[in-house]
């Protein structure tokens, strides 16, 4: 089974800073990596695929990269409605792992 | 807009049996893989299954295998889990899914609770 390893566990951001979030697999999945946004109460919403690409209706401050063991996802000036928990999964090898996510919170 | 409901969630003792369906409508069910997660109370996302768009082809998370069958109507757009000889610890939400890859809709979940 593949691990998937986020950094770090909690980000503490002000508004309109720069929130970067880490994911590491511990073989490379390609670039079948997905990123996820989870807000209390609610299911989680897909923001990337395939490493970098946007699913429909994600803002453009928002950016994935990477490939192999190493991924990066990118919310450029957080807005309120990006405080969540962030969690990346792999889909290149089965069974399909998570990481444990990382909680963006208000500084 | 895509749909997806779940429903069959409730109370079950260890050792019971729940079997949980997904109505999934507003998007064609039959050309897309489906997936169950689960979310325990207060964690993360595990991945529980996936299958294939004509059935034929199914796998498991290793934490179920052998316990949790996944299956499809595609007559019906509806998704299943049959899940016996359930644990404490397969108290969860369990979020009916969209794809077999990346993930992209997910249903609004149902509570399952194994306790005595």
């Amino acid at each position: 089974e593949i691990l998937m390893t986020q950094s770090p566990a909690t980000l503490c951001v002000s508004p309109g800073e720069r929130a970067t979030l880490s994911c590491r697999a511990s073989q490379s999945v390609n670039n079948h990596l997905g990123w996820y946004q989870q807000k209390p109460g609610q299911a989680p919403r897909l923001l990337i695929y395939d490493a970098s690409t946007r699913s429909t209706g994600v803002p453009a401050r928002v950016s994935g990269s990477g490939s192999g063991t190493e991924f990066t996802l990118n919310i450029s000036s957080l807005q309120s409605e990006d405080f969540a928990i962030y969690y990346c999964q792999q889909y290149y090898y089965l069974p399909r792992t998570f990481g444990q996510g990382t909680k963006v919170e208000l500084k | 807009e895509v749909h997806l409901v779940e429903s069959g969630g409730g109370l079950v003792q260890p050792g019971g049996s729940l079997t949980l369906s997904c109505a999934a409508s507003e998007f064609t069910f039959f050309t897309y893989w489906m997936t169950w997660v689960r979310q325990a109370p207060g964690k993360g996302l595990e991945w529980v299954a996936n299958i294939e768009k004509d059935g034929s082809d199914r796998y498991y998370g290793d934490s179920v295998k052998g316990r949790f069958t996944i299956s499809r109507d595609n007559t019906k757009n509806s998704l299943y889990l049959q899940m016996n000889s359930l644990r404490g610890d397969d108290t969860a939400v369990y979020y009916c899914v969209r794809g077999g890859f990346s993930l992209d809709w997910w249903g609004q979940g149902t509570l399952v609770t194994v306790s005595s």
